[in-house]
């Protein structure tokens, strides 16, 4: 699975859009990028996936660049809720045997009152 | 309601003893992971299976072995726990739980605090 890279932390105040990217230079065709955050003690959670189309749910919007080098997380309007690490990773899919999800250090997210 | 279990969630124990995290699934899931996370170095893995008997090593495995004799248990093993494995570990299961998700989202447990004193 290809690499990234995140900035190591980042404030947003509270009520405006928190932009995270991810660099990912070295994705292949086939690897899609997800993004999990990881609130104080608690497991991980899912927010997002996409492989080359920009995505949106409930919890945010996911921008990929034309290229597929490089991501943003969007979270339109951050809440102190949203203080969490946040990760980005880039995997395959499909049906391998072979399975390993590796994580990076990821982003701390600080929103500011 | 994730359909994954950690027991024990809190663990004080010394060095040199042997301690079994377990983790249960309730959805039949094929992959399960198991993740250390200590301050500053986010989630590595450690051992993961991609079936019963079907297990492989992750980033960090040296002093940990893992077992999965059917498919809702994985188990993780320290032979004789030491004090670099003060930790908190999390298990993780490919695939939705419930309102499913994506067969390739990772669902975590909420994580057991081992303490190796």
């Amino acid at each position: 699975d290809a690499k990234t890279t995140q900035p190591t932390s980042m404030d947003c105040a509270e009520g405006r859009a928190a932009n995270l990217p991810c660099n990912h230079s070295t994705i292949s065709g086939n690897e899609y990028v997800y993004w999990y955050r990881q609130i104080h003690s608690q497991g991980p959670q899912y927010i997002i996936h996409g492989l080359k189309n920009n995505e949106t749910n409930e919890m945010a919007s996911l921008i990929i660049t034309e290229d597929r080098k490089s991501s943003t997380l969007i979270l339109p309007h951050a809440t102190l809720r949203d203080t969490a690490v946040y990760y980005c990773i880039v995997r395959v899919e499909g049906k391998t045997s072979y399975d390993k999800v590796i994580f990076g250090p990821g982003t701390s997210l600080s929103v500011i009152p | 309601d994730a359909g994954i279990t950690q027991s024990p969630r809190h663990k004080v124990t010394e060095t040199g003893t042997p301690v079994t995290l377990r983790c249960h699934q309730t959805e039949n899931h094929r992959y399960m992971y198991w993740y250390r996370q200590d301050p500053g170095h986010g989630l590595r893995l450690i051992h993961y299976s991609y079936g019963v008997k079907d297990t492989d090593k992750g980033e960090v495995s040296d002093g940990y072995s893992v077992s999965r004799s059917k498919t809702e248990d994985f188990l993780l093993t320290l032979e004789s726990a030491t004090s670099s494995q003060t930790s908190v570990y999390f298990c993780a299961i490919k695939g939705g739980s419930g309102r499913s998700l994506g067969a390739n989202v990772l669902t975590f447990g909420a994580g057991s605090r081992l303490t190796v004193l």
